[in-house]
């Protein structure tokens, strides 16, 4: 089956870049996608990316896209206070409903 | 629009107790999810329902049943809660886009202990 594997901690001083990584054994998703996922709460769509791309961005946020290598990172430039929270990187592999999500990165922003 | 919504929050149960996890969603999706999250697992799909009448085994299926009532709702119900279910649950729900993408909406979660 699928394994989608990111580190678990990061910890950057804000006003930092943070990059946050996570790899993937299939490859036959037409997109990945990050959630993210605040103290008590559930996750949210961050952003999600399309497997012909190499790179997407949206204001603070850069996600890279290495098919070759089955790797896929998310960089978020300016680090803020706010931007503390678990990132889960997901791989709708067998389909829209049934995404392999990864088991979170949690990202700490140091003031 | 509330969204998703769960209920209850927290649930302390007692081995071998049952209990019903209640999911709504106020979006008109087809497609609704119930997940548990576990410290160093992720998340990890229980069941889930592709459209109303319909429900499928995820990952993790073993002690859970489901019933999807109709499109709004969405249950999870434990028969005989076990110490190894002790996780925090979320409901999620989903509506395929146009291109193909889709996002799923996440609830609050349920936080459930089983002494």
């Amino acid at each position: 089956g699928e394994d989608v594997e990111q580190s678990l901690f990061l910890s950057v001083r804000e006003g930092d870049s943070s990059v946050i990584n996570c790899t993937y054994t299939d490859s036959s998703s037409t997109y990945l996608y990050w959630y993210k996922q605040e103290p008590g709460a559930g996750l949210q769509l961050l952003t999600y990316i399309f497997s012909n791309m190499d790179m997407k961005q949206d204001q603070r946020l850069t996600v890279l896209l290495n098919k070759k290598d089955k790797h896929l990172s998310l960089r978020i430039a300016d680090t803020q206070t706010g931007d503390s929270a678990i990132y889960f990187c997901a791989d709708p592999w067998r389909g829209y409903q049934k995404v392999t999500f990864g088991i979170g990165t949690k990202l700490q922003v140091i003031p | 629009n509330a969204g998703v919504t769960q209920t209850p929050k927290f649930q302390v149960l007692k081995t071998g107790q049952s209990m019903t996890l209640q999911c709504a969603q106020d979006m008109n999706h087809n497609s609704m999810y119930w997940y548990r999250q576990d410290p160093g697992m992720g998340l990890r799909l229980i069941y889930y329902s592709a459209s109303e009448g319909t429900t499928d085994k995820g990952e993790v299926p073993n002690g859970y049943n489901v019933s999807r009532l109709n499109k709004r709702e969405f249950s999870l119900r434990l028969e005989s809660a076990a110490p190894s279910q002790t996780s925090v649950y979320f409901c999620a729900s989903s509506e395929i886009r146009t291109g193909g993408t889709d996002t799923q909406y996440f609830g609050p979660g349920t936080r459930l202990t089983v002494l």
